[in-house]
């Protein structure tokens, strides 16, 4: 399958900082991304939908302006968490949508990051 | 976006064959079904995809019937490594079905 790459895979920043978390489609071009959060043993939460070279899309209740989103090419993704505080600390999981040839679109998932802000 | 459900959790022996059911009542002509695995602290895994009917690849079987109201999917002998969380998604392929997870389904595989 389609590889989907994030980095870093933790990160601790102190409260009040930025992080920056990177999400790549390492072998083919993602028209559209999606970032989420997922908190322990809970499902994933969708927080926006990136397209390529416009604004991303976010979901209701997600802070735009504390969750900047920038799809720049088509195969990389960034998430960057401003002003982090202690409860921004969750697991972020970025995918990638690759059109199938005969069948709907399919998304693969990046390993995940987790944030820890103290 | 069809909702979906799922039961919360299942357990099963290794090698038995384990069928998880997803109800999707509302799902639309154009949406494909989707099934996911996750591991603790992982990325969810692409497990299989399906329209209608039945799909198998080199992991997993998936049974659509033909209302396309539930889907199956179906894990032939399972070990202690499918210990995991098995989500069930809906949408069309031109939304990439924009992914909203359900609780999705936790299986516990024990010797």
């Amino acid at each position: 399958g389609a590889v989907v790459s994030q980095h870093p895979s933790r990160v601790i920043c102190k409260s009040g900082t930025s992080v920056k978390i990177e999400c790549r489609s390492l072998d083919f071009q993602a028209t559209t991304m999606f970032w989420y959060r997922q908190f322990p043993k809970q499902s994933l939460m969708l927080m926006a939908t990136s397209n390529e070279g416009s604004k991303a899309t976010y979901e209701q209740g997600v802070e735009k302006d504390k969750f900047l989103i920038n799809h720049a090419s088509l195969t990389l993704s960034t998430l960057t968490v401003t002003s982090a505080h202690p409860e921004d600390s969750s697991f972020y999981i970025c995918s990638a949508s690759i059109r199938g040839k005969s069948s709907g679109n399919t998304i693969y998932f990046g390993e995940g990051s987790w944030l820890t802000v103290v | 976006l069809a909702k979906t459900t799922q039961p919360i959790s299942m357990d099963s022996y290794e090698g038995q064959e384990v069928n998880i059911t997803c109800s999707h009542n509302n799902i639309a002509t154009n949406d494909y079904i989707t099934w996911y695995q996750q591991f603790p602290s992982q990325g969810p895994r692409f497990i299989i995809q399906g329209y209608k009917t039945k799909v198998t690849n080199e992991v997993a079987s998936l049974f659509i019937p033909a209302d396309r109201k539930s889907s199956t999917l179906s894990l032939p002998r399972v070990s202690l490594s499918d210990t995991a969380v098995y989500y069930c998604l809906v949408g069309d392929s031109d939304s990439g079905y924009a992914l909203n997870f359900g609780k999705g389904t936790s299986l516990l595989v024990t010797p």
